[in-house]
């Protein structure tokens, strides 16, 4: 089992670009989350996908939004960044619905917008 | 609104001594809690999962507790090395899945 794998490790992008980070859940999962963070902070939940749809959503912007497929896997796109958009961005995937379902997580994508 | 507190920030102890992580969180309705390690620049590693059902769980020489009446829980490390040095973070989730996070407890254990 591969576990969660995200891709790229890290992206340098330029203010006002475009950015879209890719996440495959660990085998067998069906949610997969995203999170933020910055640098010396505790990760901020972004969004959850479940069935293709977003289930919830955190406190961001529109600039944010994201996409998940029939095999589960999942992108965040994140238009129009900002000098703040720079952290690190960790995908979650879990089994919806069962208390004992464990959070794994990716190694993560570092975002550095110049 | 829930929100997760850990102290301390930060902790440095000699190798071989037993220590206690603490996190707190201001909302009992939660689902469960999970203690993760993170190294730096890297991604979460799952320690424990504490169902809320649950009082405590053990891995190895980590034990986790807790108390959601009094919105507590604690990481127990035993003998502590040097390669447990990292920022360990809690984190509460409801029944949704979404996991609210503390700022992190960041261990130097040494040689």
């Amino acid at each position: 089992d591969a576990g969660v794998t995200q891709s790229p490790t890290h992206l340098i992008k330029t203010r006002g670009q475009q950015v879209t980070l890719r996440c495959s859940p660990k085998s067998g999962h069906d949610t997969v989350s995203w999170y933020q963070q910055a640098l010396g902070q505790g990760p901020q939940f972004i969004f959850q996908y479940y069935e293709e749809e977003e289930r919830q959503r955190g406190n961001f912007p529109d600039r944010f939004s994201g996409h998940q497929f029939p095999n589960y896997s999942s992108e965040l796109n994140v238009n129009a960044l900002l000098l703040g958009d720079s952290a690190l961005y960790l995908c979650a995937s879990s089994l919806l619905g069962l208390q004992d379902t464990e959070a794994f997580f990716g190694q993560g994508t570092r975002l550095t917008v110049v | 609104k829930q929100e997760v507190t850990q102290i301390p920030a930060a902790l440095s102890v000699p190798e071989g001594e037993n220590l206690v992580l603490n996190c707190s969180f201001t909302d009992s309705a939660i689902y469960n809690l999970q203690w993760f390690r993170q190294d730096p620049g890297k991604g979460l590693t799952s320690l424990l999962l504490i169902q809320s059902s649950q009082r405590e769980q053990t891995s190895g020489r980590l034990n986790a507790s807790l108390d959601k009446s009094s919105g507590r829980s604690t990481l127990y490390i035993a003998a502590s090395q040097p390669g447990d040095s990292a920022t360990y973070l809690c984190a509460v989730a409801g029944n949704t899945g979404k996991l609210i996070f503390g700022q992190g407890t960041t261990l130097q254990v040494k040689p």
